[in-house]
């Protein structure tokens, strides 16, 4: 399985654009990168997820290295109710193998 | 409608104990997962159903039985639980069929269940 390896936990100012780093050195050529996150007390949620190029949603940003061994989820503007888990996963292509790693607890300060 | 629904959300059960946890999904999906998940632990995989058939077990020991009983539908047996198996038990869904981009996982809020 794939394996991700992200910061324990990461800090932001409310209102600051936030970086999470991902590590995926293993991750295959046709494997896509997904992020999710974990708010206290609620199940996951899909955040965003690419392949190679750079990705935008309402949400978030993906930017994907050229050598696709390393993303960062961004955040452009980080609010109280983005304090959550950030989960990186790199699902082996065609199969429903999500495995979470870690993660990153994001905790924003007022 | 992007809704997973778990039931109970709370359960107590003692480890002679039978009892299920329930989880339905209207979005017409075709996969359905279920996920442990301890305390400040990320979720493990333990079992994926694809098209109501058992496509992945990773794995799960046997007092935890999984059913499919239809699309919509995905049920959690337990039976002769172990303390150690107290956890947040997470439901999921997603399209059906393998798709190289992967699919958009959709997870219930999760059942708490505590084994005595």
């Amino acid at each position: 399985d794939a394996k991700t390896t992200q910061p324990n936990s990461m800090e932001s100012n409310e209102e600051e654009p936030v970086h999470l780093p991902c590590n995926h050195s293993t991750i295959s050529g046709t494997d896509y990168i997904h992020w999710y996150r974990q708010l206290p007390s609620q199940g996951p949620e899909y955040v965003i997820h690419g392949l190679t190029s750079n990705v935008n949603n309402r949400m978030a940003s993906l930017a994907i290295a050229e050598d696709r061994k390393s993303s960062t989820l961004i955040l452009h503007r980080a609010t109280l109710r983005d304090a959550a888990v950030y989960y990186c996963i790199n699902p082996p292509s065609g199969t429903y193998k999500y495995i979470f790693g870690t993660g990153t607890r994001l905790k924003v300060l007022a | 409608d992007t809704e997973v629904t778990q039931t109970p959300k709370h359960l107590v059960m003692g480890m002679t104990n039978k009892k299920s946890l329930k989880c339905e999904q209207h979005m017409g999906h075709r996969a359905m997962y279920w996920y442990k998940q301890k305390a400040k632990k990320p979720p493990e995989l333990m079992f994926v159903y694809s098209y109501e058939k058992l496509s992945i077990n990773e794995s799960v020991p046997s007092r935890f039985s999984p059913e499919c009983p239809n699309s919509s539908l995905l049920n959690l047996h337990l039976h002769a639980l172990q303390p150690e198996d107290s956890a947040l038990y997470l439901c999921a869904s997603s399209r059906g069929g393998l798709i190289l981009s992967g699919n958009t996982i959709y997870f219930g809020e999760g059942s708490w269940l505590t084994v005595v």
